[in-house]
């Protein structure tokens, strides 16, 4: 088991595009939560997944969407991006237990 | 609103020395609290978690809710132990299941030599 993978590692993008970042979960997850990791900073909680819904969400404006499939992969979107979206990207997975496991993550740079 | 406060941003100490890491929260309920470990070039990783009470290389964390503190310590730091710790809560998601963490800013432990 790879444990949970994300796609891409870095990813440059300019302000005001849209953006696509990708997760698939460690094997026998069902539950993806996605965090922006600022520099300096500790992760932010921006949602959860779970059975293909939103069942939490912390305070990201709604720019940041997101999607779950059958397979439990999941991807975030973040529309009009701006130069404060810049940030490192984690997703982590878990199953009905608090212990969530944790993708290398996406790097994102806006310019 | 929950809170986490690691209160140290970088903290020195020589190898041998003890070691404590601190983290406070707030929080209305009963969370679950964590402490994320960051490697260099490594992923975040569980180091442990309250409800375990496990002692993991060497690390220990108690729960003191008349305090609201999660303090991580270990007695004798080594050289290994050099990373980013992340004091974590958690809650429970209506319908079971956990929330998403609510993170510190992190603590830069470095072990010198």
């Amino acid at each position: 088991d790879a444990g949970v993978t994300q796609s891409p590692t870095h990813l440059i993008k300019t302000r005001g595009q849209q953006v696509t970042l990708r997760c698939s979960p460690k094997s026998g997850h069902d539950t993806v939560s996605w965090y922006q990791q600022a520099l300096g900073q500790g992760p932010q909680f921006i949602f959860q997944y779970y059975e293909e819904e939103e069942r939490q969400r912390g305070n990201f404006p709604d720019r940041f969407s997101g999607h779950q499939f059958p397979n439990y992969s999941s991807e975030l979107n973040v529309n009009a991006l701006l130069l404060g979206d810049s940030a490192l990207y984690l997703c982590a997975s878990s199953s009905f237990t608090y212990e969530q496991y944790f993708g290398p993550g996406t790097r994102l740079t806006v310019t | 609103a929950q809170r986490v406060t690691q209160p140290e941003k970088l903290l020195s100490v020589f190898k041998g020395a003890p070691v404590e890491l601190k983290c406070n929260y707030s929080y209305s309920g009963s969370p679950e609290l964590f402490w994320y470990v960051q490697y260099s070039r490594q992923r975040l990783q569980l180091l442990l978690r309250h409800i375990s009470r496990e002692s993991i290389k060497g690390f220990t964390a108690d729960l003191n809710k008349g305090e609201t503190s999660f303090h991580l310590k270990k007695p004798f730091a080594q050289e290994e132990d050099s990373a980013m710790y992340y004091c974590a809560l958690s809650g429970l998601a209506e319908g079971g299941g956990a929330d998403g963490l609510t993170f510190g800013k992190g603590t830069h432990l470095i072990i010198q030599p």
